[in-house]
């Protein structure tokens, strides 16, 4: 299968900093990225969909200035999380897409915003 | 968004049986994907599906993807120890848009 690299695995930063999550896709391109978020016990939910080289699509509910999203080439998207705050604490989670329309996900990141 | 309902919600059951779980749509779907995912990690593919009756092994895995095109289901067989997690399933029709269905907790016991 695709390989994929998220990092970082665990983040833990105060009230008010930004957190960045990186995703590289080290065995093939991905045009498009997706962005989930997941609580305990939950499903994934789909917070943006991003395409190389142009603007993020975000679902509704989900604030774009909050959760800055950068599909800079087609092995690299970042995830910013501006501002965090306690209710940001989740775990995220890249998944780009690869040429077969199969999703291979990251290992994911966990945030903790104290 | 589109709903998936995914059951059962959570299955405990003992080594060495066999296990089966579905996943039901609303909405045709052109491709069903199944995952499993361990704590704290992101979910692994199993299998991919993108034909309305085709059925797919992975070792001890089976997932058929439903005539309706609005269903599919994952076997297991005999059940090991290293198998228990949270399976999902996704959907996707046209474009790159997938849903996911809420999870199936898989628990073995020895």
């Amino acid at each position: 299968g695709a390989v994929v690299s998220q990092h970082p695995s665990w983040v833990i930063c105060k009230s008010g900093t930004s957190v960045k999550i990186e995703c590289r896709s080290l065995d093939f391109q991905a045009t498009t990225m997706f962005w989930y978020r997941q609580f305990p016990k939950q499903s994934l939910m789909l917070m943006a969909t991003s395409n190389e080289g142009s603007k993020a699509t975000y679902e509704q509910g989900v604030e774009k200035d909050k959760f800055l999203i950068n599909h800079a080439s087609l092995t690299l998207s970042t995830l910013t999380v501006t501002s965090a705050h306690p209710e940001d604490s989740s775990f995220y989670i890249c998944a780009p897409l690869q040429t077969k329309n199969i999703q291979y996900f990251g290992a994911g990141t966990r945030l903790s915003v104290l | 968004g589109q709903q998936l309902n995914q059951s059962p919600q959570s299955m405990f059951i003992q080594e060495g049986e066999d296990v089966s779980m579905n996943c039901t749509s609303s909405s045709i779907f052109n491709t069903w994907l199944w995952y499993k995912q361990d704590p704290g990690e992101g979910p692994v593919l199993l299998i991919a599906l993108y034909k309305a009756g085709e059925l797919t092994s992975n070792g001890r895995l089976t997932a058929q993807f439903g005539i309706t095109r609005k269903d599919s289901f994952l076997n297991i067989s005999a059940s090991i120890p290293s198998d228990v997690g949270i399976y999902f399933c996704a959907g996707r029709f046209t474009g790159n848009q997938f849903y996911f269905g809420t999870g199936t907790s898989l628990t073995v016991i020895p």
